[in-house]
């Protein structure tokens, strides 16, 4: 079985443009989560999917960066605008969902991480 | 707020040692914890993940222990390698919510 997939690996972006990063979960998991890892930092939380669905955006800054998970298709994290500081590793993680809180009981899966820099 | 601790942040050691890496948690209303290495430039493997109703899991050379009342987690690996050496990270899932909240790692390089 194929695992999390993301690409691009690496992306770079002058400031002012759009970042689209991709990311495919593992064949049978509908709940995506998006991280990122500023450098020399941890990672953190930034949204949680379901099909068609945002579940929790609470780590997501309220502009430029918005995600979605189509029907079809791959889960898109959308950042308008870029700027330096929106340099760090972007990681995308998935898992299956039983029981009492989605998701609560299952390990998430992580990607290989796609890394943008910004000029 | 839940806040995850990693401790050591690194540690260097000759192969054949057993090491212990510690990461403790501040509120004990928890799912889970989950163990995972990183590599560099890579992403995240995960190694073993302790439901809140269990005292530890085992993979191989791997044993995670989890105390939720004191907010502690212990992983343990037998017999260090070279090839151990990686970054090792801790994650609680918090009541009510689907995310991971991380700790910031702890370093560990394996020498032969």
């Amino acid at each position: 079985n194929a695992g999390v997939m993301q690409n691009p690996r690496h992306l770079v972006r002058r400031r002012g443009q759009e970042a689209r990063l991709r990311c495919s979960p593992v064949k049978g998991h509908s709940h995506v989560y998006w991280y990122r890892q500023l450098p020399e930092e941890g990672l953190k939380f930034m949204v949680y999917l379901q099909k068609e669905n945002i579940i929790d955006e609470s780590g997501m800054p309220k502009e430029r960066f918005s995600a979605e998970f189509p029907k079809e298709g791959p889960s898109i994290l959308r950042i308008q605008q870029v700027v330096r500081g929106d340099s760090a590793a972007y990681f995308c993680a998935s898992s299956s969902g039983t029981g009492g809180s989605p998701g609560s009981n299952q390990p998430q899966h992580f990607g290989d991480g796609t890394r943008l820099s910004i000029l | 707020k839940q806040e995850v601790t990693q401790i050591p942040a690194a540690l260097s050691v000759p192969e054949g040692e057993n090491l212990v890496l510690n990461c403790s948690f501040t509120d004990s209303a928890i799912y889970n914890l989950q163990w995972f290495r990183q590599d560099p430039g890579k992403g995240l493997t995960s190694l073993l993940l302790i439901q809140s109703s269990q005292r530890e899991q085992t993979s191989g050379r791997l044993n995670a222990s989890l105390d939720k009342s004191s907010g502690r987690s212990t992983l343990y690996i037998a017999a260090s390698q070279p090839g151990d050496s990686a970054t090792y990270l801790c994650a609680v899932r918090p009541y009510n919510t689907d995310k991971l909240i991380f700790g910031t790692g702890t370093r560990l390089q394996v020498f032969p």
